[in-house]
């Protein structure tokens, strides 16, 4: 069965105080895994698209990679306004369903 | 600025009561959903819409009804017959199938 598993499921770091969130996978023929950063009482915001293994992608503080099993969400000397849940998700099979498969997140606090 | 808004952001109703959730989008997407999120839960899919006049049951369909008339509206109704309808729900929409989804910010129903 294909599934998605994001671990741990919370942290907390101290302001600047790197760490890596991780999002593991066993769909076959990965069509893209998508990261999305959502705060208390809102939607998912949207953040990287990955494709292929050893792809990478950064935004600000936050850096995603690819490999054939998992991504890493890094995150640099975090500050306490990225403290959210991230979620993670990839496109289910076959092709034409239009449905996604989501982790259950890793709900992050960061110290000031 | 395009993208998706769903009303109202909170909404309280009697058991036994049908309620009607409003999302529009006007990133000219084809593709619509409904999710709803629970704690400690991933989302799950309710419905989806490929194209208007056009819809299909998600995962947990059962209490719930949609309709696709025009291609920037996908209101979903909570209908007596869902037996847990307190909930977060949330509309998302995507260019196509395996394309990242893009979220509105949700409408927290309560029914008592």
């Amino acid at each position: 069965e294909d599934q998605v598993t994001q671990s741990p499921e919370a942290l907390r770091l101290q302001e600047g105080e790197s760490s890596s969130l991780n999002c593991s996978y066993t769909v076959s023929g990965l069509r893209g895994l998508f990261w999305y950063r959502q705060d208390p009482g809102k939607g998912p915001e949207f953040l990287f698209t990955l494709y292929s293994a050893g792809e990478e992608k950064e935004k600000e503080r936050l850096k995603a990679t690819l490999t054939k099993k998992e991504s890493f969400l890094h995150i640099t000397a975090p500050k306490p306004e990225d403290s959210a849940t991230y979620l993670c998700a990839v496109p289910n099979l076959p092709s034409g369903t239009y449905k996604y498969i989501f982790g259950t997140g890793t709900r992050l606090k960061v110290l000031a | 600025d395009g993208g998706i808004t769903q009303s109202p952001k909170y909404l309280f109703r009697k058991e036994g009561q049908n309620v009607t959730l409003s999302c529009e989008q006007n990133l000219n997407h084809d593709a619509m959903y409904w999710y709803r999120q629970d704690p400690g839960q991933g989302l799950r899919l309710i419905y989806y819409s490929q194209i208007v006049n056009d819809f299909q049951k998600g995962d947990i369909a059962e209490g719930y009804s949609v309709s696709r008339e025009k291609k920037e509206s996908f209101p979903l109704t909570v209908t007596s017959a869902q037996k847990n309808p307190t909930a977060f729900y949330l509309c998302a929409s995507s260019i196509s199938d395996s394309r990242p989804l893009h979220f509105g910010n949700g409408t927290r129903l309560t029914v008592t």
